[in-house]
């Protein structure tokens, strides 16, 4: 079974510009979760989608938005960047539900915003 | 609010040695713990999980162990080899808060020759 994608895996973006991220799940997972990891604040959680409802959502501002299409693939949306959002951006998919609590990262997309 | 306190932030061992990275979580409704393996450049990997339900679960030379009344488990790694080298990271997931793992702040482990 192939693995989490996300595509693209390193971004150059410069101030006040948006930036779309992809993510495709492990087929037959219905749950994509996003997360944000910088070396000061760690692994923080941005929202969860299952079938194409956003079920769950950290403590972002709304310039970090997602959607999810009817085959799982996931994206997440920033808007109106700022040099604060220079991080790794996550997402792990999962089978959701309570039989299905794991979740397997992709390799994430780097993004640097200058 | 919902916290996970990890401890040691940095572990070096000699091969062959024992690690043990110890983690505490705050909200008492976390029913499932699962520990991850980052290593430079990838994404965390899925090493060994446990829920609530259970006290200890182990898988070849990874255990992990779980005191519920103290809300603290912990991952031990024996006969420790240099590829073990790695950030892991410990985190904590409660059903009513979907989709959404609690990370620790990771332990980078050295695995010295």
């Amino acid at each position: 079974k192939a693995g989490v994608t996300q595509t693209p895996r390193y971004l150059i973006k410069t101030r006040g510009q948006q930036v779309t991220l992809s993510c495709s799940p492990i087929s037959g997972h219905r749950s994509v979760s996003w997360y944000q990891q910088t070396p000061g604040q760690g692994l923080q959680f941005l929202f969860e989608y299952f079938s194409e409802t956003q079920r769950n959502k950290g403590n972002f501002p709304g310039r970090f938005s997602g959607r999810q299409f009817s085959n799982s693939r996931s994206e997440m949306n920033v808007s109106t960047l700022e040099l604060g959002d220079s991080a790794l951006y996550l997402c792990a998919s999962s089978l959701g539900g309570t039989s299905g609590y794991e979740q397997y990262f992709g390799p994430g997309t780097r993004l640097t915003v200058t | 609010g919902e916290n996970v306190e990890q401890h040691p932030s940095t572990l070096s061992v000699q091969e062959g040695d024992s690690a043990v990275i110890k983690c505490t979580y705050s909200d008492s409704a976390s029913n499932y713990f699962p520990w991850y393996k980052q290593e430079l450049g990838k994404g965390p990997q899925l090493i060994i999980d446990i829920r609530s339900n259970v006290g200890e679960k182990k898988d070849q030379r990874i255990a992990v162990t779980l005191n519920k009344t103290a809300k603290h488990f912990s991952l031990h790694i024996t006969e420790t080899q240099p590829e073990d080298s790695a950030v892991y990271f410990c985190a904590a997931y409660g059903s009513s808060n979907t989709g959404k793992l609690i990370f620790g702040q990771g332990t980078t482990l050295q695995v010295k020759p």
